[in-house]
């Protein structure tokens, strides 16, 4: 079974720059999250979907990140403009359903670095 | 206070040790309870689930206790391959995950 997929794997940007990843669920998977992973802290959610509906987005910083996930499969994540702080690896993760004790396999990530 | 609290790293541990990993969260709520690995540069993978009955996967013993809001982990026998960041994890209704901040676990031969 094939893995969740994101690209890039590395992108390399200026601040105030526009910059944005993409992520291909686990075929089937109708629950869809975005993660946020600065260096030395665990993963904090950005944004969940549920097929092509917004979950949870309270984490977002709805001022410079937009999400969707049009057709409700793959989903883009997009950040603009670019701060020094948004430096992360970015973690797209997918699930059967959003209920519990439902496993997340979450991709291999974007790692961002904002110069 | 951070709703998901690991003890600080990192771990140094020879070859066969022991290791204990601690973890407290905050939300009464949270519904669902796990420890992930994350190797370096890698993404998270589950581990294993954690149940208030206790649950052990070979050399790996988990408990949880609701009343104290108190996550464990056991390794015995550590392994060199188990060198790796240990994340405690609580999940919310709706499926949300809650991330600790990781316990960096170092095993030198």
């Amino acid at each position: 079974e094939a893995g969740v997929a994101q690209s890039p794997r590395y992108k390399i940007i200026e601040k105030r720059q526009s910059v944005a990843f993409w992520c291909n669920p686990i075929s089937g998977h109708a629950t869809l999250y975005w993660y946020q992973q600065i260096l030395g802290q665990g993963p904090k959610l950005l944004i969940q979907f549920q097929n092509n509906g917004v979950v949870d987005d309270s984490q977002l910083p709805k001022d410079r990140f937009s999400a969707e996930r049009l057709k409700g499969v793959d989903s883009t994540l997009k950040i603009q403009p670019a701060k020094l702080e948004d430096s992360a690896v970015y973690l797209c993760a997918s699930s059967w359903r959003m209920d519990r004790q439902e496993t997340q396999y979450f991709g291999p990530g974007t790692r961002l670095l904002v110069l | 206070r951070k709703e998901v609290e690991q003890d600080p790293g990192p771990f140094n541990v020879p070859e066969g040790a022991t290791v204990a990993f601690n973890c407290t969260y905050s939300n009464s709520a949270s519904q669902s309870f796990f420890w992930y690995r994350q190797d370096c540069r890698k993404e998270p993978k589950l581990l294993m689930s954690v149940y208030s009955s206790g649950n052990e996967d070979g050399r790996f013993t988990a408990q949880l206790n609701r009343a104290s809001q108190y996550i464990s982990l056991l390794i015995r026998d550590s392994k060199l391959s188990d060198s790796a960041t240990y994340l405690c994890v609580v999940q919310l209704q709706g499926g949300k995950l809650i991330f600790g901040q990781g316990t960096e676990l170092s095993v030198k031969p």
